[in-house]
């Protein structure tokens, strides 16, 4: 069965300083995996995903997520924060006609 | 493209009572699916409809939990006999499978928050 694990449920860094969102997996095969998410009081929002094309995968707003099977991991990243990036974040394993989400990552930023 | 809507936003009911939430999925998009999701947790998968067709269900959707998509369009869920653990926010997302993309990506609607009292 698959699943996701989100190391921290909660991150804080100062504006202008790198991110780093830590997500592991479980899959019985090669996963696809997604990186979503939630500002308050509005719907969940791909941020990017990956699906056994390139392992560094680049999404919106310059977050980035590599994969390492090797590791079994996932880890979402950005190198310097802006304020508007305080939110919930999710990661993600397809499971066969369903998202199967972790339990989630609320990112703080300080100024 | 509206994106997919989610109607009410906000539902507070007292137990016991029954509750329905709709959804209007992208137009074209022919996959619907609803998930739960409550305070501190990610979102939990519910139900699956392809075109009319719910072809999967949670062992979380107990029987007084019932959805519908009658023309495979929109999406109805209804609550009967609310209860206090039925709080939670409702999601509904829609996709379609992209020509050759083996797993497709979902879009979500803003959700249904329910409170019941």
């Amino acid at each position: 069965a698959q699943s996701v694990t989100q190391l921290d449920s909660h991150v804080s860094v100062s504006e202008g300083t790198p991110v780093l969102l830590r997500c592991n997996y479980s899959s019985s095969y090669s996963p696809s995996l997604f990186w979503y998410v939630q500002h308050p009081n509005k719907g969940l929002q791909l941020l990017l995903k990956y699906t056994s094309a390139a392992t560094l995968v680049k999404g919106i707003n310059g977050f980035e997520a590599e994969f390492k099977k090797s590791e079994t991991s996932f880890h979402l990243t950005k190198p310097s924060a802006h304020m508007s990036d305080a939110a919930e974040y999710f990661c993600v394993v397809w499971g066969t006609y369903k998202y199967i989400f972790g339990t989630g990552t609320r990112l703080k930023v300080l100024a | 493209d509206t994106g997919v809507s989610q109607n009410p936003r906000h539902k507070i009911t007292k137990r016991g009572q029954n509750v329905t939430f709709r959804c209007d999925p992208i137009s074209e998009h022919n996959r619907l699916y609803w998930y739960r999701q409550t305070l501190g947790q990610g979102p939990e998968f519910l139900t699956y409809f392809q075109n009319e067709a719910q072809l999967e269900k949670s062992r979380l959707l107990s029987d007084r939990f019932s959805a519908e998509r009658p023309k495979g369009s929109f999406s109805t869920l209804e609550i009967q006999r609310t209860e206090q653990g039925d709080s939670a926010m409702y999601l509904c997302a829609s996709s379609t499978r992209a020509g050759g993309d083996l797993q497709e990506t979902q879009y979500f609607g803003p959700g249904t928050r329910l409170l019941v009292l």
